[in-house]
């Protein structure tokens, strides 16, 4: 079974702190992806990264970097997280030429 | 640009059959998934459709006319865990990007 997890289910954070959301894939995959998730808006791909130490940006990459110096894990950080990065995070994982992602159950980040 | 619609909301009735639309208008194709997403849980891949035709699997059918940039979604004999949201994805034609759509919330009534 794959499975892909993240760190924190649930999360609340302070304007202005560094936000750390972890990802973990057990299978192997080489493609890791990090979208957030608002209402009437969808899943917004902010990065991705199809090897190790290689990212991408997304579509909304503004306020948030990522890391991956491991092939099974996959890092998201808001530098200083700010209201509006008030979100559902989701992180997914994919073999390259891929024909589904696998995602994790999500981090539901809140910002006062 | 990129564009995938399809409806906000549906309902239906236990046992009945419900057919999701989705249109896209993208740069590249090569693919388009259909996603399950109950409340508060991750997706969960249901179909993935490259060529023209029907796929199907169980209760669950996708469709897809590229030439028409269509596809939908068809559930048969529903059941009340089909209440769920649908999410349609394409995929990037040069990349492994999938461009996700805002999702059809689905509510099967007894």
């Amino acid at each position: 079974d794959v499975k892909v997890t993240q760190s924190s289910r649930y999360l609340v954070k302070r304007t202005g702190e560094k936000v750390f959301l972890e990802c973990v894939q057990d299978m192997d995959h080489e493609n890791m992806f990090w979208y957030r998730q608002d209402p009437g808006l969808g899943l917004r791909l902010i990065y991705f990264s199809y090897d190790v130490k290689m990212k991408e940006k997304g579509d909304i990459p503004e306020g948030y970097s990522v890391s991956r110096e491991k092939k099974e894990r996959f890092s998201l950080i808001l530098e200083s997280a700010s209201t509006n990065q008030t979100s559902m995070y989701l992180c997914a994982s994919s073999f390259q030429g891929m024909y589904e992602q696998y995602f994790g159950p999500g981090t539901r980040l809140t910002v006062t | 640009g990129q564009n995938i619609d399809q409806p906000t909301e549906m309902t239906a009735t236990e046992g009945a059959i419900v057919q999701i639309n989705c249109t896209y208008q993208t740069s590249g194709f090569n693919g388009l998934f259909w996603y399950q997403q109950h409340a508060g849980e991750a997706p969960t891949f249901l179909s993935y459709n490259v060529l023209d035709g029907l796929e199907e699997k169980g209760r669950f059918s996708s469709f897809l006319s590229r030439s028409k940039g269509y596809s939908y979604l068809l559930l048969k004999e529903l059941q009340m865990k089909d209440s769920a949201s649908y999410l349609c994805a394409v995929r990037d034609d040069n990349t492994d990007k999938l461009i996700f759509g805002t999702g059809t919330r689905l509510q099967v009534f007894p």
